[in-house]
C-alpha cells in the first residue's frame, strides 16, 4: 500500500538558518504533491503545490523540490523565523485527486 | 469571514451517546470532506461529497453518517460513540472534485469520548 514518510522527530533550527524537511513516498507515483502548515489547535493551511513535471517551486522564503526518481520531496524555509514554528504536512496526490497524508514534521525555530 | 467553519470546537461526551458536528463553507466550493486526525497526527479521509452527492465513503463504521443539505454544508452524525472515536475531526472543501487544487480546512472539532 502507499506510504508517506516524514521526519518523525522534531526539527530544531536556529533562527536565520534554512530549515529542510523531507517527504518520502513509496508504492505509487503521484502526479503532484502539496505541502501544508498546521498550527496547534488549527486546521492545515495550504502552502505550495508542485507537479511531477516541475523540479522546483518557490514562494517567498519557501521552496519545494520534487524528485520522482528518488520518490522524494524536500521543503525548504530560508531565513527561518520563530513564527515559522509549526507542523508541516506533506500530501502527495493519489488517484481521483485524493491526497494521502504524512504524519508531519514538527519544526521549531529557536531565536 | 471564516471560510470553513465547524461547530462545536470541543465535544466531550460519554460512550453510547449520539452527537453531531456541523460544517459550513462560504467559498462556493462544490466538494467537501470529513477527515479524522488521530493521536499520531495522520489525516485520514472519511467521506467526500460533491454537490451534495456522496463520492467517497472510506472504511468508516456505519455509526458515522454524513449529511449534506446543500453544497455549502456537510454535517457528521455519530451514533453510539465509542472510546476509539476520540480524535480531531476536520471538515475541508475544494472548488471541485476533479482538480489538484488545495484543500481549505476548518479548525477542527476535538471529540473526547469518556
Amino acid at each position: 500500500s502507499q506510504k508517506i514518510e516524514q521526519n518523525s522527530e522534531a526539527l530544531n533550527i536556529q533562527e536565520g538558518k534554512t530549515a529542510t524537511l523531507t517527504c518520502n513516498y513509496t508504492n505509487y507515483s503521484p502526479a503532484y504533491l502539496q505541502w501544508y502548515r498546521q498550527d496547534p489547535g488549527r486546521g492545515p493551511v495550504f502552502l505550495l503545490l508542485i507537479r511531477e513535471n516541475e523540479k522546483e517551486k518557490r514562494k517567498e522564503r519557501l521552496k519545494v523540490t520534487f524528485d520522482t526518481t528518488l520518490k522524494q520531496s524536500l521543503f525548504h524555509i530560508t531565513a527561518s523565523q520563530p513564527a515559522d514554528s509549526a507542523t508541516y504536512l506533506c500530501a502527495p496526490g493519489h488517484s481521483n485527486y485524493q491526497l494521502i497524508w504524512g504524519a508531519g514534521t514538527k519544526l521549531i525555530i529557536k531565536p | 469571514d471564516t471560510a470553513v467553519s465547524q461547530t462545536p470546537k470541543y465535544l466531550v461526551t460519554q460512550m453510547g451517546n449520539d452527537k453531531s458536528i456541523k460544517c459550513e463553507q462560504n467559498l462556493g466550493h462544490d466538494t467537501m470532506y470529513w477527515y479524522k486526525q488521530d493521536s499520531k497526527k495522520f489525516l485520514k479521509i472519511m467521506f467526500s461529497y460533491n454537490n451534495k452527492e456522496l463520492i467517497i465513503n472510506e472504511t468508516v463504521p456505519n455509526r458515522f453518517s454524513p449529511k449534506s443539505p446543500d453544497k455549502a454544508h456537510l454535517n457528521l452524525h455519530i451514533n453510539s460513540l465509542e472510546l476509539g472515536d476520540s480524535a480531531v475531526y476536520f471538515c475541508a472543501s475544494k472548488p471541485n472534485l476533479g482538480a489538484d487544487s488545495p484543500l481549505h480546512f476548518g479548525n477542527g472539532t476535538r471529540l473526547t469520548v469518556t
